[in-house]
Protein backbone atom coordinates (compact mmCIF):
# COMPACT_ATOMS: atom_id res chain seq x y z
CA UNK A 1 0.00 0.00 0.00
CA UNK A 2 1.53 3.18 -0.91
CA UNK A 3 1.14 6.35 1.10
CA UNK A 4 2.58 9.65 1.61
CA UNK A 5 2.36 12.24 4.20
CA UNK A 6 3.78 15.85 4.18
CA UNK A 7 4.89 17.75 7.06
CA UNK A 8 6.10 21.32 7.85
CA UNK A 9 5.38 24.33 9.60
CA UNK A 10 1.96 25.44 9.39
CA UNK A 11 2.94 29.45 9.45
CA UNK A 12 6.39 31.07 8.08
CA UNK A 13 6.80 34.50 8.09
CA UNK A 14 7.59 36.73 4.79
CA UNK A 15 11.67 36.11 4.41
CA UNK A 16 11.77 32.62 5.91
CA UNK A 17 12.86 29.97 4.67
CA UNK A 18 10.38 27.27 4.46
CA UNK A 19 11.15 23.27 4.72
CA UNK A 20 8.87 20.96 3.90
CA UNK A 21 9.24 16.81 4.57
CA UNK A 22 7.70 14.23 2.34
CA UNK A 23 7.39 10.93 3.85
CA UNK A 24 6.33 7.93 1.90
CA UNK A 25 6.11 4.30 2.22
CA UNK A 26 4.96 1.12 -0.44
CA UNK A 27 7.13 1.79 -2.45
CA UNK A 28 11.64 3.39 -2.74
CA UNK A 29 13.13 5.71 -4.45
CA UNK A 30 15.97 3.40 -5.51
CA UNK A 31 13.89 1.44 -7.60
CA UNK A 32 13.66 2.28 -11.33
CA UNK A 33 11.36 4.24 -12.89
CA UNK A 34 10.04 5.75 -8.97
CA UNK A 35 9.96 9.94 -8.58
CA UNK A 36 9.03 12.17 -5.80
CA UNK A 37 7.16 15.70 -6.75
CA UNK A 38 5.58 18.52 -4.79
CA UNK A 39 2.50 19.96 -6.19
CA UNK A 40 0.82 23.27 -4.22
CA UNK A 41 -2.76 24.88 -3.95
CA UNK A 42 -3.42 28.30 -3.34
CA UNK A 43 -6.76 28.62 -1.68
CA UNK A 44 -9.28 28.62 -4.36
CA UNK A 45 -6.97 28.49 -7.29
CA UNK A 46 -5.42 25.61 -9.55
CA UNK A 47 -2.78 23.19 -8.87
CA UNK A 48 0.87 24.05 -9.70
CA UNK A 49 3.18 21.79 -10.12
CA UNK A 50 6.83 22.50 -8.10
CA UNK A 51 9.24 20.03 -8.59
CA UNK A 52 10.51 16.48 -8.91
CA UNK A 53 13.28 14.04 -7.69
CA UNK A 54 13.74 10.60 -9.65
CA UNK A 55 15.50 7.00 -8.84
CA UNK A 56 18.48 8.45 -9.90
CA UNK A 57 18.81 12.08 -7.93
CA UNK A 58 18.05 13.93 -11.25
CA UNK A 59 15.93 17.27 -10.44
CA UNK A 60 13.46 19.37 -11.73
CA UNK A 61 11.82 22.43 -11.01
CA UNK A 62 8.84 25.21 -12.23
CA UNK A 63 10.53 27.55 -14.22
CA UNK A 64 8.95 30.73 -12.34
CA UNK A 65 10.32 29.11 -8.99
CA UNK A 66 13.84 27.72 -10.08
CA UNK A 67 15.89 30.14 -8.18
CA UNK A 68 14.10 29.54 -4.89
CA UNK A 69 13.28 25.52 -4.65
CA UNK A 70 15.67 23.02 -3.55
CA UNK A 71 14.43 19.32 -3.72
CA UNK A 72 16.47 16.32 -1.87
CA UNK A 73 15.94 12.79 -1.08
CA UNK A 74 16.71 10.48 1.49
CA UNK A 75 16.18 7.20 0.60
CA UNK A 76 17.06 5.54 3.68
CA UNK A 77 14.61 7.52 5.36
CA UNK A 78 12.19 7.27 2.73
CA UNK A 79 11.61 10.93 2.53
CA UNK A 80 12.03 13.50 0.63
CA UNK A 81 12.25 17.56 0.87
CA UNK A 82 11.54 20.51 -0.59
CA UNK A 83 12.83 24.16 0.82
CA UNK A 84 11.55 27.31 -0.50
CA UNK A 85 13.59 30.25 0.02
CA UNK A 86 12.14 33.46 0.90
CA UNK A 87 8.50 33.29 1.61
CA UNK A 88 5.55 35.63 0.61
CA UNK A 89 2.25 35.56 1.22
CA UNK A 90 1.05 34.64 -2.15
CA UNK A 91 2.99 31.48 -1.75
CA UNK A 92 0.26 30.95 0.95
CA UNK A 93 -0.90 27.26 -0.08
CA UNK A 94 -1.53 23.84 0.53
CA UNK A 95 1.31 21.80 -0.48
CA UNK A 96 0.98 18.11 -1.85
CA UNK A 97 3.69 15.99 -2.11
CA UNK A 98 2.77 12.91 -4.85
CA UNK A 99 4.47 9.95 -6.51
CA UNK A 100 5.44 10.03 -9.80
CA UNK A 101 5.58 7.23 -11.83
CA UNK A 102 7.20 6.88 -15.10
CA UNK A 103 6.81 2.80 -15.28
CA UNK A 104 3.01 3.03 -15.67
CA UNK A 105 1.23 5.86 -15.89
CA UNK A 106 4.09 9.13 -16.40
CA UNK A 107 1.52 10.47 -13.73
CA UNK A 108 1.02 11.46 -10.18
CA UNK A 109 -0.78 8.31 -8.94
CA UNK A 110 -0.71 8.59 -5.72
CA UNK A 111 -0.83 11.76 -3.44
CA UNK A 112 -0.32 12.80 0.25
CA UNK A 113 -3.51 14.64 2.36
CA UNK A 114 -1.83 17.75 1.70
CA UNK A 115 -0.33 20.25 4.09
CA UNK A 116 -1.52 24.32 4.73
CA UNK A 117 1.24 26.49 4.74
CA UNK A 118 0.31 30.69 5.28
CA UNK A 119 2.66 33.35 5.01
CA UNK A 120 1.92 35.96 7.53
CA UNK A 121 3.93 38.37 9.94
CA UNK B 1 6.62 26.12 -21.11
CA UNK B 2 3.64 23.62 -22.48
CA UNK B 3 0.22 25.93 -21.33
CA UNK B 4 -2.48 23.96 -20.66
CA UNK B 5 -5.72 25.51 -21.22
CA UNK B 6 -9.01 23.52 -20.19
CA UNK B 7 -12.69 24.57 -21.03
CA UNK B 8 -15.17 25.39 -19.99
CA UNK B 9 -14.18 27.08 -16.53
CA UNK B 10 -17.18 25.63 -14.98
CA UNK B 11 -20.26 23.67 -15.95
CA UNK B 12 -23.82 22.94 -14.64
CA UNK B 13 -25.04 19.31 -14.87
CA UNK B 14 -27.53 16.89 -13.46
CA UNK B 15 -27.44 13.37 -12.17
CA UNK B 16 -27.37 11.37 -15.30
CA UNK B 17 -25.56 13.85 -17.79
CA UNK B 18 -23.26 13.12 -20.43
CA UNK B 19 -20.41 15.33 -19.40
CA UNK B 20 -17.29 16.58 -21.51
CA UNK B 21 -14.61 18.96 -20.60
CA UNK B 22 -11.75 19.65 -22.94
CA UNK B 23 -8.21 20.75 -22.55
CA UNK B 24 -6.04 22.05 -25.00
CA UNK B 25 -1.90 22.10 -25.64
CA UNK B 26 0.22 25.20 -26.28
CA UNK B 27 2.33 22.52 -28.70
CA UNK B 28 2.35 18.99 -29.18
CA UNK B 29 2.46 16.31 -26.73
CA UNK B 30 1.74 13.18 -28.43
CA UNK B 31 -0.76 11.25 -25.59
CA UNK B 32 0.97 12.39 -22.59
CA UNK B 33 -1.78 13.88 -21.01
CA UNK B 34 -3.69 12.85 -17.27
CA UNK B 35 -6.68 13.75 -15.91
CA UNK B 36 -7.68 14.39 -12.14
CA UNK B 37 -10.32 15.36 -10.40
CA UNK B 38 -10.33 16.66 -7.17
CA UNK B 39 -13.13 16.89 -4.00
CA UNK B 40 -13.48 20.19 -1.54
CA UNK B 41 -10.57 19.33 1.03
CA UNK B 42 -8.82 17.03 -0.73
CA UNK B 43 -6.29 15.38 -2.82
CA UNK B 44 -6.20 14.96 -6.45
CA UNK B 45 -6.95 11.46 -8.25
CA UNK B 46 -5.25 10.19 -11.17
CA UNK B 47 -8.57 9.02 -13.52
CA UNK B 48 -7.04 9.14 -16.69
CA UNK B 49 -3.60 8.75 -17.39
CA UNK B 50 -1.96 8.62 -21.18
CA UNK B 51 -4.73 10.15 -22.60
CA UNK B 52 -7.08 7.06 -22.55
CA UNK B 53 -5.83 4.54 -19.43
CA UNK B 54 -8.43 4.13 -17.10
CA UNK B 55 -6.42 3.95 -13.65
CA UNK B 56 -7.19 1.09 -11.58
CA UNK B 57 -10.17 1.09 -9.70
CA UNK B 58 -11.73 4.39 -11.73
CA UNK B 59 -15.08 3.36 -13.00
CA UNK B 60 -15.88 2.97 -16.77
CA UNK B 61 -17.73 5.74 -17.14
CA UNK B 62 -14.98 8.37 -17.53
CA UNK B 63 -13.15 7.95 -20.87
CA UNK B 64 -10.37 10.49 -22.15
CA UNK B 65 -9.40 10.48 -25.68
CA UNK B 66 -7.47 12.93 -28.10
CA UNK B 67 -3.47 13.22 -29.44
CA UNK B 68 -1.20 16.17 -30.35
CA UNK B 69 -2.85 19.57 -29.07
CA UNK B 70 -6.74 18.64 -28.32
CA UNK B 71 -8.11 16.12 -25.52
CA UNK B 72 -11.44 15.51 -24.04
CA UNK B 73 -12.56 13.76 -20.94
CA UNK B 74 -16.28 12.69 -20.89
CA UNK B 75 -18.64 11.23 -18.50
CA UNK B 76 -20.89 9.29 -19.53
CA UNK B 77 -23.50 9.06 -17.02
CA UNK B 78 -22.59 12.11 -13.99
CA UNK B 79 -22.74 10.52 -10.59
CA UNK B 80 -23.57 12.89 -7.16
CA UNK B 81 -19.72 10.99 -6.82
CA UNK B 82 -18.28 13.59 -9.85
CA UNK B 83 -19.43 16.66 -8.90
CA UNK B 84 -15.72 18.25 -8.38
CA UNK B 85 -12.72 19.95 -9.72
CA UNK B 86 -11.08 17.98 -13.18
CA UNK B 87 -7.93 19.07 -14.16
CA UNK B 88 -5.25 18.27 -17.17
CA UNK B 89 -2.00 17.58 -16.77
CA UNK B 90 0.65 17.17 -19.82
CA UNK B 91 3.49 14.51 -18.75
CA UNK B 92 5.46 15.38 -22.37
CA UNK B 93 8.16 17.87 -20.97
CA UNK B 94 9.50 19.47 -17.99
CA UNK B 95 8.00 21.60 -16.35
CA UNK B 96 4.88 19.46 -16.14
CA UNK B 97 1.97 21.91 -15.96
CA UNK B 98 -1.78 21.67 -15.03
CA UNK B 99 -4.64 23.18 -16.72
CA UNK B 100 -6.69 25.67 -14.74
CA UNK B 101 -9.39 23.39 -14.39
CA UNK B 102 -13.05 22.58 -14.74
CA UNK B 103 -15.97 22.68 -11.84
CA UNK B 104 -18.53 20.41 -12.82
CA UNK B 105 -21.10 21.38 -10.20
CA UNK B 106 -24.98 20.63 -9.84
CA UNK B 107 -27.95 21.68 -11.61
Amino acid sequence: QVTLRESGPALVKPTQTLTLTCTFSGFSLSTSAMCVSWIRQPPGKALEWLALIDWDDDKWYTTSLKTRLTISKDTSKNQVVLTMTNMDPVDTATYYCARYNTLETWAFDYWGQGTLVTVSS
Amino acid sequence: DIQMTQSPSSLSASVGDRVTITCRASQTINTYLNWYHQKPGKAPKLLIYAASSLQSGVPSRFRGSGSGTDFTLTITSLQPEDFATYYCQQSYTYPRTFGQGTKVEIK
